[in-house]
């Protein structure tokens, strides 16, 4: 299977700090990518999806480096409940259904 | 409009016993994916269905695990004689099509 690579962290940030967490793919196919995020033990949620370039949603921003074969997120004046694993997501191929799944960052944010 | 439903949340069993985890995907979802999630660990593909067809099960173990997605009903993920090592988050999530996937609750397989 194709390997999703993202650094655990943890990040410990303070409130309103920025912060970026890089995720590598190994399948150079892969077209489209996701950031979910999952709290701790709940199901994962889908944050951004990451079909070019990349992809701004308020204070989230999801950038893709083809050439590198990396995506980033980066997160603007964190907030306290920021705090979750985030899930960098990438499918096996082109046309592929299947999503391999990083182990995520941890983030936590401090008061 | 409900979201993915899957259970129960929690499942205990002893070693040998069966385990049923049920899904029922969201409304106008006929695509249903298995994945399991070990502690501190990131989510495992297992299996992908639609209505009546295992489309790949390439990340199910080869015994004991079984999973199906009839006409009618909810998708069903199967393991018989449980061991320790089964232990584990198990999600599912459905799909209109496309790589979307919308989560579940899981459930959460200990055995004792």
């Amino acid at each position: 299977r194709k390997e999703v690579e993202q650094d655990p962290g943890p990040f410990n940030v303070p409130e309103g700090a920025t912060v970026a967490f890089n995720c590598t793919y190994s399948n150079s196919a892969s077209q489209s990518f996701f950031w979910y995020r999952q709290d701790c033990r709940k199901e994962p949620k889908l944050l951004m999806s990451v079909y070019s370039s990349g992809n701004e949603d308020g204070r989230f921003t999801a950038q893709l480096n083809r050439a590198s074969q990396y995506i980033s997120l980066l997160i603007r004046d964190s907030k306290l409940s920021d705090s979750a694993t985030y899930l960098c997501v990438a499918p096996d191929g082109a046309g592929s259904y299947q999503l391999t799944f990083g182990k995520g960052t941890k983030l936590s944010v401090i008061p | 409009n409900a979201g993915v439903m899957q259970n129960p949340r929690h499942l205990v069993r002893r070693r040998g016993q069966e385990a049923r985890l049920r899904c029922s995907p969201m409304k106008g979802h006929s695509h249903v994916y298995w994945y399991r999630q070990l502690p501190e660990e990131g989510l495992k593909f297992m299996v992908y269905l639609q209505k009546e067809n295992i489309i790949d099960e390439s990340g199910m173990p080869k015994e004991r695990f079984s999973a199906e997605f009839p006409k009618e009903g909810p998708s069903i993920l199967r393991i018989q004689q449980v061991v320790r090592g089964d232990s584990a988050a198990y999600f599912c999530a459905s799909s209109p099509g496309g790589k979307k996937l919308f989560f579940g609750s899981g459930t959460q397989l200990s055995v004792l």
